[in-house]
């Protein structure tokens, strides 16, 4: 069965802090997602990657920033969190379809 | 490019009850069609999906889904409502190459 693993269920951070969310799969993924979700919004892709040391804009990419230096883990950075950048933020991998998805990241910035 | 729009934020049944979920897409070429389900404080897990084999698709906890070109709609469907099937419940289209675009997601009561 697939697993992608987030870092952590629950997260708040300060205003203006460095915030990393880490992600890991363990099927050999080539594909890697980054989503956040906000009520009435449904999911939106911040960034993706399609390989090791690749990574492409999704819909929303302003304010984060991505890392994967192994096949394994995606890592979303939040150079300087925002107030707006409280969401849940969830991580997906996918070999040719469907995606699958972690338990998702709840981050509060204050 | 693709896009997913999915009738009723909200719906609720009661226990017993038919579901009916509804989504359409547009998409310019033949896509693929997924719903998924997220129980509260969880991520997405995936219910079945359309890869243009049988339109109508069987999935898991006795849902199912039929395509209908000519509708342009995969709704989801399931013949009695369980109180653990309370969840919100996102149907996605993808198209080979493209990226998968989610609809915003319905959220399904049931009621005893």
């Amino acid at each position: 069965d697939v697993k992608v693993t987030q870092s952590s269920r629950y997260l708040v951070k300060r205003t203006g802090e460095k915030v990393f969310l880490e992600c890991v799969q363990d099927m050999d993924h080539e594909n890697m997602f980054w989503y956040r979700q906000d009520p009435g919004l449904g999911l939106r892709l911040i960034y993706f990657s399609y390989d090791v040391k690749m990574k492409e804009k999704g819909d929303i990419p302003e304010g984060y920033s991505v890392s994967r230096e192994k096949k394994e883990r995606f890592s979303l950075i939040l150079e300087s969190a925002s107030t707006n950048q409280t969401s849940m933020y969830l991580c997906a991998s996918s070999g040719q379809r469907p995606q699958h998805f972690g338990d998702g990241t709840r981050l509060s910035i204050l | 490019a693709q896009s997913v729009t999915q009738l009723g934020s909200h719906v609720s049944v009661s226990e017993g009850a038919l579901v009916l979920l509804r989504c359409n897409y547009s998409s310019s070429v033949p896509p693929y069609l997924f719903w998924y389900v997220q129980y509260p404080n969880q991520g997405l897990q995936l219910l079945l999906k359309y890869t243009s084999a049988a339109t109508l698709v069987k999935g898991i906890n006795g849902f199912e889904a039929e395509f209908k070109k000519s509708e342009t709609s995969f709704h989801l469907t399931k013949p009695s409502a369980h109180m653990s099937d309370a969840a919100e419940y996102f149907c996605a289209v993808m198209v080979y190459g493209q990226n998968f675009v989610f609809g915003p997601g319905t959220r399904l009561s049931v009621l005893p």
